[in-house]
């Protein structure tokens, strides 16, 4: 695809329901990053996928969150059950490469969840 | 000490003036530096990278980078209403660091 997708746009669900986020990278990134947004604050660093390595999870902020990618392709992060400070947009980005020079990343769109 | 840091703001300036946009950070070992835009409900999108001391100018912005000084900032000339976002600089050497970004509010 031309860029970074992620599905669903919104997500709205109640308390201690969980929740299924999915991130479609560029093409031939190897590098994929999750991030949350609450309102008004700046990028929440979550997980970060490099190929085939071991994926960096020291942003998680609970056990409840966790995320899986398959080889260099989709990912996925799971929020088990949610609570209303869960509540943001959560942000995947791509990149050609992984840590070091030239490691741009582009976003996708986000989706906004929402927990009543 | 945040690991890069932004005024907040925000920023306002008239049309057609120069908007500076200032970040600094506590990385030494940083290699890379990124502004991305985000406008209110959108995505960030990247606007320029430099990797090296210097300016980098690109249209109507120019991106400046003084390692000594930990500082990096981003020049808008002409600034339009358009430009109007919030400004996110990031700093990446293992991994890669945003500050909170600063919100510029061009007025017509």
């Amino acid at each position: 695809g031309a860029g970074v997708s992620q599905s669903p746009s919104n997500k709205v669900t109640e308390k201690g329901k969980d929740v299924e986020l999915r991130c479609d990278p560029i093409s031939g990134h190897t590098a994929l990053y999750w991030y949350r947004q609450r309102l008004g604050q700046g990028l929440e660093f979550l997980i970060y996928f490099q190929g085939n390595s071991a994926p960096d999870k020291s942003g998680l902020p609970s056990d409840r969150f966790s995320a899986e990618r398959t080889g260099e392709s989709v990912s996925t992060l799971t929020i088990q059950r949610t609570q209303q400070e869960d509540s943001a947009v959560y942000l995947c980005a791509s990149s050609p490469r992984g840590t070091g020079t030239y490691n741009e990343q582009f976003f996708g769109p986000g989706t906004r969840l929402t927990v009543l | 000490q945040k690991e890069v840091e932004q005024n907040s703001g925000p920023l306002s300036v008239p049309e057609g003036a120069i908007a500076s946009l200032n970040c600094t950070y506590s990385d030494r070992g940083s290699q890379s530096f990124f502004w991305y835009r985000q406008y209110s409900g959108k995505s960030p999108e990247l606007i320029m990278s430099i990797y090296s001391n210097g300016d980098k100018e690109d249209g109507r912005f120019t991106a400046q980078l003084n390692k000594a000084s930990q500082y990096v900032s981003l020049l808008i000339r002409d600034s339009q209403p358009s430009d109007s976002a919030t400004y996110l600089c990031a700093v990446a050497n293992n991994d890669m660091r945003f500050g909170a970004g600063t919100r510029l509010t061009v007025k017509p």
